[in-house]
């Protein structure tokens, strides 16, 4: 139990484009999601506390404008990189939390590259 | 705010060899520790976490840690790796008084060499 989906997997897109990514608990209603960002060889830094209703919470130095994040349901949030740039390439990977457990479950992740 | 430190970039290890991965953590207030393994390219999956109760705590695949609040320390061991062992290893700390904000640390590149 306690799978978190993200689509797509991997995303290539152009200068000046919007990408939106999904993360879903496939098995479970998540409260909160988190919304994370990992650069080659570094550790995971988190963007954004995404609760089911409310404004997502984004942390300091994040561009709330350019990083959208909509949490729709109980089972799905979606982060929407604006206007994405070369810089904006990264590995973008969702969490969910269980009602209950302290713990975090973590998508597979989604490489974007923006060319 | 907690902290996480793991000294170890790198680690590179002989198969069947034991290994510890180091995490030292810093927080003012009472913690909850996890360990979290990545795969080339994948998410996170928890290895173990602490939570309360005994200071030693059992994972899956065969790793586990010890918790230890005078070092405040979180180390992860394993008697005996295997090839497939090898991955990112992220140590992590969480407020336990209900925020649930996880910070990780830098991440120890676990080396298995045959």
């Amino acid at each position: 139990g306690a799978v978190v989906s993200q689509h797509p997997s991997w995303v290539i897109c152009k200068s000046g484009t919007s990408v939106k990514i999904e993360c879903r608990s496939l098995d479970f209603q998540a409260t909160t999601m988190f919304w994370y960002r990992q650069f080659p060889k570094q550790s995971l830094m988190l963007m954004a506390t995404s609760n089911e209703g409310s404004k997502a919470t984004y942390e300091q130095g994040v561009e709330k404008d350019k990083f959208l994040i909509n949490h729709a349901s109980l089972t799905l949030s979606t982060l929407t990189v604006t206007s994405a740039h070369p810089e904006d390439s990264s590995f973008y990977i969702c969490s969910a939390t269980h009602p209950g457990l302290w713990e975090q479950y973590f998508g597979p992740g989604t490489r974007l590259t923006v060319t | 705010a907690q902290s996480v430190t793991q000294l170890d970039s790198q680690v590179p290890v002989f198969e069947e060899a034991p290994v510890e991965l180091r995490c030292n953590y810093s927080s003012s207030v009472s913690v909850y520790l996890f360990w979290y393994v990545q795969y080339p390219n994948q998410g996170l999956q928890l290895l173990l976490k602490y939570l309360s109760g005994s200071t030693l705590v059992k994972g899956i695949n065969g790793f586990e840690a010890e918790f230890n609040k005078s070092q405040t320390s979180f180390h992860l061991r394993k008697p005996s790796v295997h090839i497939s062992d090898t991955a990112e290893y992220f140590c992590a700390v969480t407020d336990s008084g209900g925020y649930q904000k996880v910070t990780f640390g830098t991440g120890t590149k676990l080396q298995v060499i045959p």
